[in-house]
């Protein structure tokens, strides 16, 4: 069965510090990865997505960039945070041509 | 553009209610058409989702949602609340976007139950 795995649960940074959020995924090849991004009292926003190795999108001009160095490894990255960068980063995966998606248990970052 | 709209942002009912979650959505097509829950301290698990076949879409946890085109709304609704329905929940549309299906989530709403 597949499983979808992110760390850590939960981080507290200094502004102006780097970031590195990893996820990976098992039982499955060639997934579709996503990184949301859910702020205090707003909904999920997409930031990056994913359909292969080293193929990236971005949703959103931001602080932040996302890489895929292998096919079911998805890192989210900053090289300096800032305040604004604070909220809940969740990992996702789907199939190619379908949409239901899974997500890891999430990442509650503080800038502070 | 696609878009999605839930109208309360915090909901609150007494154990065993009903509960009532209001969404509307903005879609040039036939959308499909989700609800998902995340409880404290968990990732988002899929309620349901409506996909043009039955308007009315049973989900998880004697959770399910109506379909109304003319509307355009996909309220979730549930006869009954319980303790452990508490969460929050995401009304969202998917979108067919450049090879990929985008999901576009609503603000979210804060279901709180009372004893």
């Amino acid at each position: 069965s597949q499983t979808i795995h992110q760390w850590p649960a939960t981080l507290v940074q200094p502004v102006g510090s780097p970031l590195s959020l990893e996820c990976t995924v098992e039982g499955t090849s060639n997934p579709n990865l996503y990184w949301y991004r859910q702020a205090a009292g707003r909904g999920l926003q997409l930031l990056f997505y994913s359909i292969g190795i080293d193929q990236i999108s971005s949703e959103v001009p931001q602080n932040l960039s996302a890489s895929r160095p292998q096919d079911r490894q998805f890192i989210l990255s900053s090289k300096k945070l800032l305040l604004s960068d604070s909220g809940f980063y969740l990992c996702a995966w789907n199939l190619q041509g379908t949409e239901k998606l899974f997500f890891g248990s999430g990442t509650q970052l503080s800038v502070l | 553009a696609q878009s999605v709209t839930q109208l309360d942002s915090h909901v609150s009912v007494s154990e065993g209610t009903p509960v009532l979650l209001r969404c509307n959505y903005s879609s040039s097509y036939s959308p499909s058409l989700f609800w998902y829950v995340q409880h404290p301290n968990k990732g988002l698990q899929l309620l349901l989702k409506y996909t043009s076949a039955a308007t009315l879409v049973k989900g998880i946890n004697g959770f399910e949602a109506e379909f109304k085109k003319s509307e355009t709304s996909f309220h979730l609704t549930k006869p009954s609340a319980h303790m452990s329905d508490a969460a929050e929940y995401f009304c969202v549309v998917s979108v067919r976007s450049g090879g990929y299906n985008k999901l576009i989530f609503g603000a979210g709403t804060r279901l709180a139950v009372h004893p």
